[in-house]
């Protein structure tokens, strides 16, 4: 019972560096999500796939990039990492969007120094 | 204005109360509604989808009121490993993406 599978779990980035963060999900589900959580706020989306090649921006996407080349996978890049991207990422799946279960990652705690 | 208004509270209940979470939204054509629980340093998960009529799982009922655009939480003879924080959770299709409140925080005390 895998689920979504994100890594790393802890990771400290020195600003202006690069770094990727893994997503897979093996619920064959098409849509999958990244999120950020930052202290007393809600979940902000970053960016959204409905699907394998398909890719869209969410409320916050600045200063990230995705990529869905498979179904399974979802890879969060941070480019030239800024103080103000540290946070807990979140990725997460559900089969379609409306009134369907999203199914999240354990959480990736990323601090940039 | 925000999508999705909760009380950040926290409510500390002693065990055995019961306790009441309210959660307001802006879109009136939202479509579909959840409460998802978060553990301390953990990721959000499902607690319960909210239908139009009610409904309710073991101790755990939740409310839709369309007209007044809130959902409610409620939460009876209280456990202490009901300790957690509350998302309320609203999908709007014209928005096209799930708004997440930024959660109540409940605390049972022994």
């Amino acid at each position: 019972n895998a689920g979504v599978t994100q890594t790393p779990k802890f990771h400290i980035l020195k600003i202006g560096q690069s770094m990727t963060l893994q997503c897979t999900q093996d619920m064959n589900h098409n849509y999958m999500y990244w999120y950020r959580q930052d202290p007393g706020m809600g979940l902000k989306l970053i960016y959204y796939s409905v699907g394998a090649g398909i890719t869209d921006k969410g409320e916050v996407p600045n200063g990230y990039n995705v990529s869905r080349s498979t179904t399974e996978d979802f890879p969060l890049r941070l480019e030239l990492a800024a103080p103000s991207q540290t946070s807990v990422y979140f990725c997460a799946s559900s089969y379609s969007k409306s009134g369907n279960t999203i199914y999240f990652g354990e959480g990736s705690w990323l601090t940039v120094v | 204005r925000k999508e999705v208004e909760q009380d950040p509270g926290p409510f500390n209940v002693p065990e055995g109360a019961t306790v009441a979470f309210n959660c307001t939204y802006s879109n009136s054509a939202s479509q579909s509604f959840f409460w998802y629980r978060q553990d301390c340093r953990k990721e959000p998960k499902l607690l319960m989808s909210v239908y139009s009529s009610g409904n309710e799982d073991g101790r755990f009922t939740a409310q839709l009121n369309r007209a007044s655009q809130y959902i409610s939480l409620l939460i009876r003879d209280s456990k202490l490993s009901d300790s957690a924080t509350y998302l309320c959770v609203v999908y709007s299709a014209d928005g096209n993406q799930f708004y997440f409140g930024t959660g109540t925080s409940l605390t049972v005390i022994p």
